[in-house]
């Protein structure tokens, strides 16, 4: 079974533009999480989907937003980049409600802010 | 307080140590993640454990959920272990992760 995947791997942005981040979960699994990680604030949660529906939001402005399409697949975008949102950006994708907790991450899409 | 906070920051070992990582948390379900990134990678789940004990090669995890206390040792440490080891605990709902800060390990040969 193919693990997480996520594309891009390596994004350059400058301030001011918008970027948009790709999750295709393990298949067969239904929410993805979206987390964002930094040198100064660690690991964050962003958001989860399950469902195409939200279901679960973190302490994030709204220049951070996702969907989730039917296929599970995943996106997630940022408005307006600011420099502080240069960070790792990582998802993980989970097995349905009653198949347990385990999260598996993907390689992450590493944004840099110019 | 963090939510989550692990011990040591930093660890240096040499080669075939046996190692020890610490974490305790306040906040979650009765469950914790052990995860690992080398330099510039991604995160690997090492363990999902409710209870006990789990072994996966020279890893082992215990949790203690009345203490809120979980540990991650490595047996006969290698430099292909060295890496930052992250424990994460869900929320109620199981997917929304809080993570510890991170314990830099460095094996030296």
């Amino acid at each position: 079974k193919a693990g997480v995947t996520q594309t891009p791997r390596y994004l350059i942005k400058t301030r001011g533009q918008q970027v948009t981040l790709s999750c295709s979960p393990i298949s067969g699994h239904r929410s993805v999480s979206w987390y964002q990680q930094t040198p100064g604030q660690g690991l964050q949660f962003l958001f989860e989907y399950f469902s195409e529906t939200q279901r679960n939001k973190g302490n994030f402005p709204g220049r951070f937003s996702g969907r989730q399409f039917s296929n599970s697949r995943s996106e997630m975008n940022v408005s307006t980049l600011e420099l502080g949102d240069s960070a790792l950006y990582l998802c993980a994708s989970r097995g349905n409600p009653g198949q347990g907790y385990e999260q598996y991450f993907g390689p992450g899409t590493r944004l840099t802010v110019t | 307080k963090n939510e989550v906070e692990q011990s040591p920051q930093n660890l240096t070992a040499q080669e075939g140590e046996f190692i020890t990582i610490n974490c305790s948390y306040s906040v979650g379900i009765s469950a914790l993640h052990w995860l690992q990134q080398h330099p510039g990678g991604g995160i690997v789940s090492l363990f999902m454990l409710s209870s006990g004990k789990k072994k996966h090669g020279r890893l082992i995890a215990t949790i203690n959920i009345q203490e809120k206390h979980s540990s991650l040792h490595i047996t006969a440490s290698h430099p292909r272990d060295s890496a930052v080891y992250i424990c994460a605990v869900p929320e109620t709902s199981g997917s929304r992760l809080t993570f510890g800060e991170g314990t830099q390990l460095t094996v030296n040969p």
